[in-house]
């Protein structure tokens, strides 16, 4: 159990244009989802939380007019890369927890994204 | 300020040896702690977690590691290293806020 998984695994796409990425957590409710960037050899790096049905919380210095999250519903939660420039290139995982006592998160296999 | 501190950027072991990969926290309260490993190009697999009692716990892939209050630490083990460790692993803390992870310690493994 505890199933995450990302949509798509890879994309390449033209500077300018925007870019979805799907997290979905197949076999649990998640109330909330978490987004990261990961840059090559190096660490996650938190960009936003979104609950379910409210307004995501971004971390300083993230562009959230850039980063659009939205988490529509229990089990979903998109991140749309806006104007994506090669700057943006790199790889996107989502994160999911359930409601419970414990703050354990499931993550999902990661998004690469490249922007030519 | 929550952090977490992974001292080790790369180890080397040889295939067979125990390993230990030290994870060093900072944190207000009773921490949640965690391990994942991450294999070149894909996401995070969770090895283990501490939340309360026991501490020493148990993960897959024949991993452990030991929560430490008075040292601030949570160091993962494996008495027997195989090659298919070779991966970054990252240590991570979290209660009721988003998880903080560490740099990560990147696992390299000799025949």
């Amino acid at each position: 159990g505890a199933v995450v998984s990302q949509h798509p695994s890879w994309v390449i796409c033209k500077s300018g244009t925007s870019v979805k990425i799907e997290c979905r957590s197949l076999d649990f409710q998640a109330t909330t989802m978490f987004w990261y960037r990961q840059f090559p050899k190096k660490s996650l790096m938190l960009m936003a939380t979104s609950n379910e049905g409210s307004k995501a919380t971004y971390e300083q210095g993230v562009e959230k007019d850039k980063f659009l999250i939205n988490h529509a519903s229990l089990t979903l939660s998109t991140l749309t890369v806006t104007s994506a420039h090669p700057e943006d290139s790199s790889f996107y995982i989502c994160s999911a927890k359930t409601s419970g006592v414990y703050n354990e998160q499931f993550f999902g296999p990661g998004t690469r994204l490249t922007v030519l | 300020a929550q952090s977490v501190t992974q001292p080790d950027i790369h180890i080397t072991v040889s295939e067979g040896a125990s390993l230990e990969l030290r994870c060093n926290y900072s944190y207000g309260a009773t921490p949640y702690l965690f391990w994942y490993v991450q294999s070149p190009g894909q996401g995070l697999q969770l090895l283990l977690k501490y939340f309360s009692g026991d501490t020493l716990v148990q993960g897959i892939k024949g991993f452990e590691a030991e929560f430490k209050r008075s040292q601030s630490s949570f160091n993962l083990r494996k008495p027997s290293v195989h090659w298919s460790d070779a991966a970054e692993y990252f240590c991570a803390v979290g209660r009721n806020t988003p998880l903080v992870f560490g740099k990560g310690t990147r696992l390299s493994v000799i025949a």
